[in-house]
């Protein structure tokens, strides 16, 4: 089966770093999707990894270690309108779909 | 910046009615999806198209449920009879390419679904 685990929650200030982590168990990993997804809104693109190592893309990085089987989102510069929920999402090789995490969900307080 | 739509943005029915939900993708992708996600909890893969033909579908896509492709724009979800249970937010997305080749999937805003 699929396992993905990341935190429910986390609060965070305005201009800070947050670091969201997202551990998995997946059979025919290929890589990750970082998604967002503002309350009652669609998921957007964040981010993907193949590879090990750092992804940065503006104010959003994101990082994959496939032999540890963890990823991590980091957002930088912390805006109010980060408020959101923060999807991990692994592909897998021989499949299609998307399979989510139950997401974190991220406050920004100022 | 091409975006996939859907309609209606909330369907109230009754329980037992079918409902047809609709998606156009964006026009050069290949893969379409359909997602749903009920209140609180997380998003939920029900199947997907490539070649007008179903390539995979979860343990939800029972026979109640079809795709259908009418034409060269349009994709869509039936439930053929509705359960209180499929009350949901159901998602349309799209890709250029399969999503284990690593093709992001753009997703639509969204249909709500309310069953009564």
């Amino acid at each position: 089966g699929q396992n993905i685990d990341q935190p429910t929650e986390m609060t965070a200030t305005e201009g800070a770093i947050v670091q969201i982590n997202c551990t998995y168990q997946t059979s025919g990993f290929n890589g990750l999707f970082w998604y967002q997804q503002h309350a009652g809104e669609a998921p957007t693109f964040l981010s993907y990894n193949v590879l090990d190592g750092l992804e940065e893309k503006g104010r959003f990085s994101s990082f994959l270690s496939r032999s540890k089987g963890y990823s991590y989102l980091l957002l930088k510069e912390l805006q109010m309108k980060d408020s959101a929920s923060y999807l991990c999402a692994p592909f897998l090789y021989n499949t299609d779909k998307l399979i989510f995490g139950t997401g974190t969900r991220l406050q920004v307080f100022p | 910046e091409p975006e996939v739509t859907q309609t209606p943005s909330h369907q109230v029915t009754q329980m037992g009615q079918e409902v047809i939900l609709r998606c156009v993708p964006i026009s050069n992708h290949l893969y379409f999806y359909w997602y749903r996600q009920i209140l609180g909890q997380k998003v939920e893969f029900l199947v997907s198209f490539y070649n007008n033909e179903i390539s995979e579908k979860s343990e939800i896509f029972d026979d109640q449920f079809s795709v259908e492709r009418p034409d060269g724009s349009n994709f869509t979800l039936k439930i053929r009879s509705t359960k209180l249970e499929d009350s949901a937010m159901y998602f349309c997305a799209s890709s250029e390419d399969g999503g284990g080749s690593g093709y992001e999937q753009y997703f639509g805003p969204g249909t709500r679904l309310t069953v009564t």
